[in-house]
C-alpha cells in the first residue's frame, strides 16, 4: 500500500545530542516537505525538495538540515538539539508538475529536548 | 504577505446541527486551496482541493466551496466522529507548491 512513514513517532532526547528524523514514502512522489507544528499553532514549512539532490529552506528559519539522495527518502537532521527544538515535525509528499497538488502527510514525530 | 485566516477558532455542535467553517486568504493569484482534517497527535489528512472560484467538492457530510476571497467548509448533520481540527491551506507563491496553513478550526460534535 502506498504510504508515507515517519520514525520515530516519539523522541525524548537531551540537549546537545545529534538526531535524525526519518521520512520515507512509497508513492513515487518527486516533491517532499518538512513542516513544524507547535500545539494549537499552524504548520510552518522548514524544508522542501523537488527531487533528488534538490533541497531548499522554507519560510520558517530552522537549524535543521535535510538531504535527498533517494526519491523515497527525505531525512531531517539536528546536529545539536536544544529545548527550543521541541515540537511536532511532519513530513509530506506530493505529485504533480507546475500546478500545486495535494500533499500527503506522515503521522509525525513528536520531539522533546530536555 | 501571504496569509490564511480561519474562523471560528473553535466550534461546538450538537449531533445533527449543521454549520460552516470559514477560510479567508490574501494570496495574490490563487493557484489552489486545500482542506485537511487533523486528529490529535496525527498528521493532516487530505480532504479537498479547489482550484477556481465557484468550484464545489463534496465528501459524505462535508462540502467545500470557493470564492475569490474565501472558502467555506459546510458540515451537514455532523456526527461525533467528525470532531477534529480542520485546516485550510494555499500554495505560497515564492515556494512553488509548498503550502501556507491557517491555524485551523477545532470542531467538537457531541451526541
Amino acid at each position: 500500500e502506498a504510504d508515507i512513514y515517519q520514525t520515530p513517532r516519539y523522541l525524548v532526547i537531551g540537549t546537545g545530542k545529534k538526531i535524525t528524523l526519518e521520512c520515507s514514502q512509497t508513492m513515487g512522489h518527486d516533491k517532499m516537505y518538512w513542516y513544524q507544528q507547535d500545539p494549537g499553532m499552524e504548520l510552518h514549512l522548514i524544508h522542501y525538495s523537488y527531487g533528488v539532490n534538490s533541497t531548499e529552506k522554507g519560510d520558517l528559519s530552522s537549524e535543521s538540515t535535510v538531504s535527498r539522495i533517494r526519491t523515497e527518502h527525505f531525512p531531517l537532521t539536528l546536529e545539536s538539539a536544544r529545548p527550543s527544538h521541541t515540537s511536532q515535525y511532519l513530513c509530506a509528499s506530493s505529485d504533480g508538475g507546475v500546478l500545486p497538488y495535494e500533499q500527503y502527510f506522515g503521522p509525525g514525530t513528536r520531539l522533546t529536548v530536555t | 504577505e501571504d496569509q490564511v485566516t480561519q474562523s471560528p477558532e473553535a466550534l461546538r455542535l450538537q449531533e445533527g446541527e449543521s454549520s460552516s467553517l470559514n477560510c479567508s486568504y490574501t494570496v495574490s493569484g490563487l493557484r489552489g486551496l486545500f482542506w485537511y482534517r487533523q486528529d490529535p497527535g496525527k498528521g493532516p489528512e487530505f480532504l479537498f482541493t479547489l482550484y477556481s472560484a465557484g468550484e464545489e467538492k463534496e465528501k459524505e457530510r462535508l462540502k467545500a466551496t470557493l470564492t475569490k476571497k474565501e472558502s467555506f467548509l459546510h458540515i451537514t448533520a455532523p456526527k461525533p466522529e467528525d470532531s477534529a481540527t480542520y485546516l485550510c491551506a494555499v500554495p505560497a507563491n515564492q515556494a512553488g507548491t509548498a503550502l501556507i496553513f491557517g491555524k485551523g478550526t477545532t470542531l467538537s460534535v457531541s451526541s
